[in-house]
């Protein structure tokens, strides 16, 4: 299994649905995790942190982390078509004390 | 609060040249990453550095190198471009490893040709 794995997409919703993005991980990847946003052409940009089981909220945004599964999810309510970019998932646990990133997944809102 | 700065943003060099991506940071981060990113190949570690005056390669170091003689800064040299250089190069930094976010410099998209 790879590290950090993530669906590519394209994932497609419409304007106001709420978009989910999922992150499967290894036994190597520790219990940091982080969201990424990235725009075409742009960097990266940190959305969200999760250090914990269970959800956290920020605005429109909500982190949930369940470690017995090893997987960690993005929830975006009332989706935007600014919200369409690329999102990367990224663990710690990398040996040379650096995040271990998903592929992304491409998410695209419909208005 | 400038973050991450990288210079510059667009470079087209042509094969066999050489060239400085400069990265500096001002937020006193320990840890500082070079990423290259390739379409749909996500974010490939190049080199890395824990602290001024040490730096170690990460998952694709050849043809590159770097050095870190402060905190602040952290130059990547690419020496004999390639074709196979192309690429988006992402500086990055974060204050303790992997146990905190990383933040992007705004990336150099560089073309060899």
């Amino acid at each position: 299994q790879k590290e950090v794995e993530q669906n590519s997409g394209p994932l497609s919703v419409p304007e106001g649905a709420i978009a989910s993005l999922n992150c499967t991980y290894s036994d190597r990847v520790s219990q940091s995790f982080f969201w990424y946003r990235q725009y075409s052409g742009k960097s990266p940009e940190l959305i969200m942190s999760i250090y914990s089981n269970g959800d956290k909220e920020d605005g429109r945004f909500t982190a949930q982390l369940n470690k017995a599964s090893q997987y960690v999810s993005l929830l975006i309510r009332d989706s935007q078509p600014s919200d369409s970019a690329t999102y990367l998932c990224a663990g710690g646990g990398g040996s040379q004390g650096n995040l271990i990133f998903g592929k992304g997944t491409k998410l695209s809102v419909k208005p | 609060n400038a973050g991450v700065t990288q210079t510059p943003k667009f470079r087209i060099l042509k094969i066999g040249q050489s060239m400085t991506l400069q990265c500096a940071q001002d937020m006193n981060h320990n840890y500082m990453y070079w990423y290259r990113q390739d379409p749909g190949m996500g974010l490939k570690l190049i080199y890395y550095s824990v602290g001024a005056g040490i730096t170690d390669k990460g998952e694709v170091p050849n043809g590159y190198n770097v050095s870190r003689s402060t905190t602040e800064d952290f130059p990547l040299r690419l020496e004999l471009a390639a074709p196979s250089q192309t690429s988006v190069y992402f500086c990055a930094s974060s204050l303790d490893g992997s146990n905190t976010e990383a933040f992007f410099g705004q990336g150099t998209r560089l073309t060899v040709v």
